[in-house]
């Protein structure tokens, strides 16, 4: 079957440090992966996303890896600030149109 | 902020009864997509609707029904609701059915 999930749900980081969010999923014909913020009474957010046929992206303070080997997405957080504090989400692109199949989740605290 | 509006913000129903969730599109955008997301989990995709065509079902039972008008916004529509269908309802619109989609705030229904 599909499925998205995280290794920890919860991780709380002191400001300024780097955070890694991890990532298991088991459909291997995904062709695309989105990492996802949410706040408190918001939808997602969008942060940044990667196509199979790559295994790093960056984006400003993020980056995402790849591994389609072991099937794992992570999310790197450069320099956590207290704004950064929310529930992450990854979520792949399953072989259904663009259905996303989102994980449980991991919720960040920045601790100041 | 995505330009994705939905309404009501919350709502409350009790078992039995039918409910009614609308969307309004970010411009220029055809497809969008609705999203069950109970407490604590990650958002389950319930369907997608392209150019008002459903384009794509999740595992959700025929009382969740939807709609989508010639100006791409669109409707959820929930009959005999029961207890477990207290969530947030997320839609997210964008500009086909493979690009980023962008999340509006969401809907919150409380069943009793």
């Amino acid at each position: 079957g599909e499925n998205v999930g995280l290794h920890l749900p919860t991780l709380s980081v002191q400001e300024g440090d780097n955070s890694i969010i991890n990532c298991a999923y088991s459909n291997s014909a995904s062709d695309y992966f989105i990492w996802y913020k949410q706040e408190s009474g918001k939808g997602p957010q969008f942060i940044i996303d990667i196509r199979s046929n790559m295994d790093k992206r960056q984006g400003q303070r993020v980056t995402v890896l790849l591994n389609k080997t072991v099937k794992h997405l992570s999310l790197q957080i450069a320099a956590t600030q207290p704004g950064d504090s929310a529930v992450y989400f990854c979520a792949e692109r399953g072989n259904q149109g663009g259905k996303l199949i989102f994980g449980q989740g991991t919720e960040l605290s920045v601790k100041p | 902020e995505t330009g994705v509006t939905q309404s009501p913000t919350h709502l409350i129903k009790t078992r039995g009864q039918q409910v009614t969730l609308r969307c309004s599109s970010q411009s220029g955008h055809n497809t969008v997509s609705w999203y069950q997301q109970a407490l604590g989990q990650g958002p389950q995709f319930i369907f997608q609707y392209y150019r008002e065509e459903e384009n794509g079902r999740g595992n959700f039972p025929p009382r969740f029904s939807g709609l989508q008008f010639p100006n791409y916004s669109s409707e959820l529509n929930v009959n005999a609701l029961e207890l477990d269908d207290s969530a947030l309802y997320l839609c997210a619109s964008s500009l086909d059915p493979k690009n980023e989609q962008f999340f509006g705030p969401g809907t919150r229904l409380t069943v009793l």
